[in-house]
Parts: structure tokens; sequence; C-alpha cells
């Protein structure tokens, strides 16, 4: 039972470059979610997916995509890096009824350089 | 809306002090309440939750009682050791809204 897995660990891109951040979870969770985590700001939400087939706005969404996959995945995409976006991103899964913790990925740590 | 206010820190400590992380709420209805741990350059790890009133949550020597009175859940532990550095957060769940963390407060624990 690996959790919450994310690939990759660290990236480095240049300034207009694309990448897509993978998640996985293998708990049969239902809805999964992306944050960035960067120093004194606490952890913002970028988008969520309280289903297969549904993603919805976070917080933080400009300059981001995301596709909820299948159940078990949620990938989260930058178009266009830009240095705003150097930050640590965790993705997150749970069971969503308001009693459930969410469990988290081990983070990938990305700059744009 | 839900909010979450916890004390910043950083919090400094000597081995086998008492430890209290202030956790305050804002929320409608009867919200759970959670307690997470991220170790440096790992993930958020759940340290302990409650889900009603009065409920205490505990794990590793950690606790929390969930007083709605005082919209509170402050975390305490009796001994600290430096294995306790860290950083904190205090989170509220609501049924049908997204989790609301607090900033986090990071805990160093002396020798």
């Amino acid at each position: 039972n690996a959790g919450v897995t994310q690939t990759p660990k660290f990236q480095v891109l240049k300034t207009g470059q694309s990448m897509t951040l993978q998640c996985a979870q293998d708990m049969n969770h239902n809805s999964m979610y992306w944050y960035r985590q960067d120093p004194g700001m606490g952890l913002r939400l970028i988008y969520y997916s309280a289903s297969e087939g549904t993603t919805d706005k976070g917080e933080v969404p400009n300059g981001y995509n995301v596709s909820r996959l299948n159940k078990r995945e949620f990938s989260l995409r930058l178009e266009s890096a830009a240095p705003s976006q150097t930050s640590v991103y965790f993705c997150a899964s749970n069971y969503e009824d308001g009693y459930n913790e969410q469990f988290f990925g081990p983070g990938t740590r990305l700059t744009v350089l | 809306g839900n909010s979450v206010t916890q004390m910043e820190g950083p919090v400094t400590l000597s081995e086998e002090a008492f430890l209290t992380i202030n956790c305050t709420y804002t929320a409608t209805g009867y919200p759970s309440l959670f307690w997470y741990v991220q170790y440096p350059g790992e993930g958020l790890q759940l340290l302990l939750k409650a889900t009603k009133a009065d409920d205490k949550g505990s794990n590793k020597g950690f606790e929390a009682t969930y007083r709605k009175e005082t919209t509170s859940f402050h975390l305490e532990k009796g001994s600290v050791q430096v294995s306790d550095s860290a950083v904190y957060f205090c989170a509220l769940s609501n049924y049908g809204q997204n989790f609301v963390f607090g900033p986090g407060t990071r805990l160093s624990v002396l020798p």
C-alpha cells in the first residue's frame, strides 16, 4: 500500500517551459487535491477533484490546469512556467465527508528560472 | 467562511519541556479538527484528530481536545524530544467544504 505517490520529486524549468506533475493514490479515495506550499504562506489549494470526472478551482488556480485521469490519478499541468510558480507542490486525497483526514504525497520541489 | 488561526512561531524549547501550540477556529456547524506534522523535506502526516465536541485526539504523546465553547483545539505534549522538531499545522474540515489549514508553527527542540 503505497498511499499517495508523486513524480517527479525535483524539477528545474526555464520560464515558458511546460510540465506535468503526476499524482496517484491506491486507497480508493474519491477526492483528490493539489496544493502549493510557499514560505510564510502555508498551504494553498490550487485545484481539487471531488470525484472522477469532476474538477474545481481552489484558491490559486491561475497558470495551472488539472486532469482527473481516473479514480487513482490526478495530474497538474503548468503550460508556461513562471518564476512565481517556484514552490513545493503536494497532492492529497481522502474520502470527502467532512470527517476524514487528507493523506499527502511526499511533494514535488519545483524551481522556475 | 471557515478559518483557522494558530501561533506562527517559531517555537524553541529545550528537550523535556512542555509544549503548547494554540489553535482556534471559525466555522459553521460541527467541523472535524486535525493536527498535521511536517518533518523537513517530507509531506504532511496526520498527527491526531477529533470529530466532535469534547473529543480528545492523541498520538505519540501529543494530545488535543475539541473545545466548542472556546472554538479551540490546542496541541500539547508533556515532554518534547529533539525528534519532535517539525512544522505543525492545525486544520478543519466541514462537510461539503474544502479543508482549511492554519499557517503552521515551526517547533525546534534543542538537546
